[in-house]
């Protein structure tokens, strides 16, 4: 059974840093991406970026390119996502998830990384 | 910037049939992937490759494709389906977009 568990919620004020944690289990961790999502409060999804465990390949939304890093340590199977510097605004729940392979109407492999959610970690950033 | 359109709310009775939509404002041959969220949870994916239903999921969830229109149908809505749902596809630059999200209410 795939099965992401994230680290707990954090409190943090504006200008500190910040590394919250995905720890995978029941797959292939070094062979299926990792994605990261965020939701702020009341708010929709939205993706921030993605990672490949087993060369640390990492695709960052535009939104999101430079606000955070995302990183992987495939010897412990888990995946991170850290802000040097945190905002009101980062105040959110973080989702990881991961997904599986599927094949197009041409045959082509592609992934979907949406298709398993971690619990969530809840970001809170005030002063 | 690419972008899905949902309605934010749709109301259906007990046992009617909801129908949910996602509008693209183009269409860059991908395919769409539907979640159910509920307060305080992670979402689900109830819908993945615009008509395909992982195992588990109902049957009263289904889904389908036309133009640059994608549509979420809960058949015999029950009260355990009030939720969140969002629609989920690929731009052309191959980034992952959400819909802007459809609120659920049985009532």
């Amino acid at each position: 059974e795939v099965q992401l568990v994230q680290s707990g919620a954090e409190v943090k004020k504006p200008g500190e840093s910040l590394k919250i944690s995905c720890k995978g289990s029941g797959y292939s961790f070094t062979t299926y991406w990792i994605a990261w999502v965020r939701q702020m409060p009341g708010k929709g999804l939205e993706w921030m970026g993605i990672i490949y465990p087993g060369d640390s390949d990492t695709r960052y939304s535009p939104s999101f390119q430079g606000q955070v890093t995302m990183s992987a340590d495939k010897s412990i199977k888990t995946a991170y996502v850290q802000w040097r510097s945190l905002k009101a605004s980062d105040t959110a729940m973080y989702y990881c998830a991961t997904g599986e392979y599927y094949h197009d109407s041409r045959g082509s492999k592609f992934f979907h990384p949406f298709d398993y959610w971690g619990q969530g970690t809840l970001v809170t950033v005030s002063s | 910037s690419y972008e899905l359109t949902q309605p934010p709310s749709v109301s259906v009775s007990p046992g009617q049939t909801a129908r949910i939509t996602c509008s693209a404002d183009a269409l860059p041959n991908q395919y769409a992937y539907w979640f159910q969220q509920k307060p305080g949870q992670a979402p689900i994916l109830v819908i993945y490759k615009d008509s395909e239903r992982p195992s588990g999921i109902p049957e009263r969830f289904s889904g389908s494709s036309s133009g640059t229109t994608v549509t979420l149908t809960i058949s015999g809505v029950q009260a355990e389906d009030e939720a969140d749902y969002y629609c989920q596809s690929v731009d052309s630059s191959g980034t992952y977009v959400f819909g802007t999200g459809t609120k659920v209410t049985v009532l």
